[in-house]
């Protein structure tokens, strides 16, 4: 199964600044990466998928990129409820699998 | 506005089978396809498999032949059963609803429940 590996661990921000959260397959998975937010007691929030298609009534801060084995998820301007866990998850290969988790956490 | 909501007992003892269920409210569970996916302490999250609209299932090859689902029209719900479950199978429970249209999967996840938390332990 393809694992991904999901840069950094914990990413420590102010409000208003900008994030940059990474996702590394072990191998292609085309264009079929999602993004999901994660707080705790909540349930997952589907962010991005297709690997830049922002989900239904996803802000426009939220935005993805990459193909192949390299992603990105970018919060352009952190709003205080942006902080939370995110993962990435693949559809190309069965079973589909997920990231490990990036926490972004206030600075 | 569609929830899912999980429930079953918190806690398994060891070699049991371990049953919860997903109730629908908001819209007919006959529309969409299901998963069934886990986050443990050990492993992450973890996709244990999907239960489509027609009653058809599927199943992570890590856990095929532990793993039952279903689903009830009738109640709108569906559930998931995991037998001879070990310590291992500790997890935080969510059921979720397929993105897909159609037929077929998507394997993304629109929708989620709270999630349950299950214990295995004697």
């Amino acid at each position: 199964e393809i694992v991904l590996t999901q840069s950094p661990a914990t990413l420590s921000l102010s409000p208003g600044e900008r994030a940059t959260l990474s996702c590394r397959a072990s191998q292609s998975v085309s264009s079929y990466l999602a993004w999901y937010q994660h707080k705790p007691g909540q349930a997952p929030r589907l962010l991005i998928y297709d690997a830049s298609n922002r989900a239904t009534g996803i802000p426009a801060r939220f935005s993805g990129s990459g193909s192949g084995t390299d992603f990105t998820l970018t919060i352009s301007s952190l709003e205080p409820e942006d902080f939370a866990v995110y993962y990435c998850q693949q559809r190309n290969n069965w079973p589909p699998t997920f990231g490990g988790g990036t926490k972004v956490e206030i600075k | 506005q569609m929830q899912l909501q999980e429930s079953g007992p918190g806690l398994v003892k060891p070699s049991e089978t371990l049953s919860l269920t997903c109730s629908v409210s908001g819209d007919s569970i006959s529309r969409y396809h299901w998963s069934w996916i886990r986050q443990s302490a050990g492993k992450g999250l973890e996709w244990i498999g999907p239960v489509y609209n027609t009653g058809s299932t599927n199943n992570n090859p890590s856990l095929r032949s532990r793993v039952t689902m279903s689903v009830d029209t009738s109640k709108n719900q569906f559930s998931l059963k995991l037998r001879s479950v070990t310590a291992a199978d500790t997890a935080v429970y969510y059921c979720a609803r397929d993105n897909g249209s159609g037929s077929g999967l998507s394997n993304y996840f629109d929708i989620w429940g709270q999630g349950t938390l299950v214990t295995v332990s004697s």
